[in-house]
């Protein structure tokens, strides 16, 4: 087990609505990835906190936010939910290691259902 | 952010040793090669990390050419539970992870 928990486990909401999705570093991690996985695909980068400030983003619309609070937890929050939007979400925590290397460990992910 | 390529899908039976390759050809010189594992509808484990000649763990060992253009994970004597995707991802420090379509290893009895 990596340490690092994601709730709720599935999710069923339909187009137009919004959702907030949580996860939990593991202990010690001060940065907090999210990605998104579409069945049959690698995870897709959503975007990265790193101490509370958003530290890099990837190809997503405006309608995908997150937040980082002081405890390294995280949310994803995604408005105006769309039936592509359906996928399983996951969450990553790092710490940068001594040697500068930045290993990744991930949470058991969110299934949102978009109806 | 180098771009890996690696086969679609590979079948194995159990106790075989399983190798799969990884082409990075525009790896940069901060790069760190890393290997995930996933099972379906979870999320990717770690499987193993390297830079530059070979790496092992209890579970897998890495091996990376001179030119680190390349990177082979090697899965000893793989069971049933070894079925899974294996993800290949380059990058250094803080970098957001590029997944491609990764591996599908298929394990037979």
């Amino acid at each position: 087990e990596t340490g690092v928990t994601q709730s709720p486990t599935h999710l069923i909401k339909t187009r137009g609505q919004q959702v907030t999705l949580r996860c939990s570093s593991q202990s010690g991690h001060n940065t907090v990835s999210w990605y998104q996985q579409a069945l049959g695909q690698g995870p897709q980068f959503i975007f990265q906190y790193y101490r509370e400030e958003e530290n890099g983003r990837g190809n997503f619309p405006p309608r995908f936010s997150g937040l980082q609070f002081p405890n390294y937890s995280s949310e994803l929050n995604v408005n105006a939910l769309e039936l592509d939007d359906s996928a399983l979400y996951l969450c990553a925590s790092s710490l940068v290691g001594q040697d500068g290397t930045d290993t990744q460990y991930f949470g058991p992910g969110t299934r949102l259902t978009v109806l | 952010l180098a771009k890996t390529t690696q086969p679609i899908s590979m079948d194995s039976y159990e106790g075989q040793e399983v190798n799969i390759t990884c082409s990075h050809n525009n790896i940069a010189t901060n790069d760190y090669i890393t290997w995930y594992q996933q099972f379906p509808s979870q999320g990717p484990r770690f499987i193993i990390q390297g830079y530059k000649t070979k790496v092992t763990n209890e579970v897998a060992s890495l091996f990376i050419p001179a030119d680190r253009k390349s990177s082979t994970l090697s899965l000893p004597r793989v069971s049933l539970s070894d079925t899974a995707v294996y993800y290949c991802l380059v990058g250094y420090n803080t970098d957001k992870l590029i997944f491609g379509t990764g591996t599908r290893l298929q394990v037979f009895p």
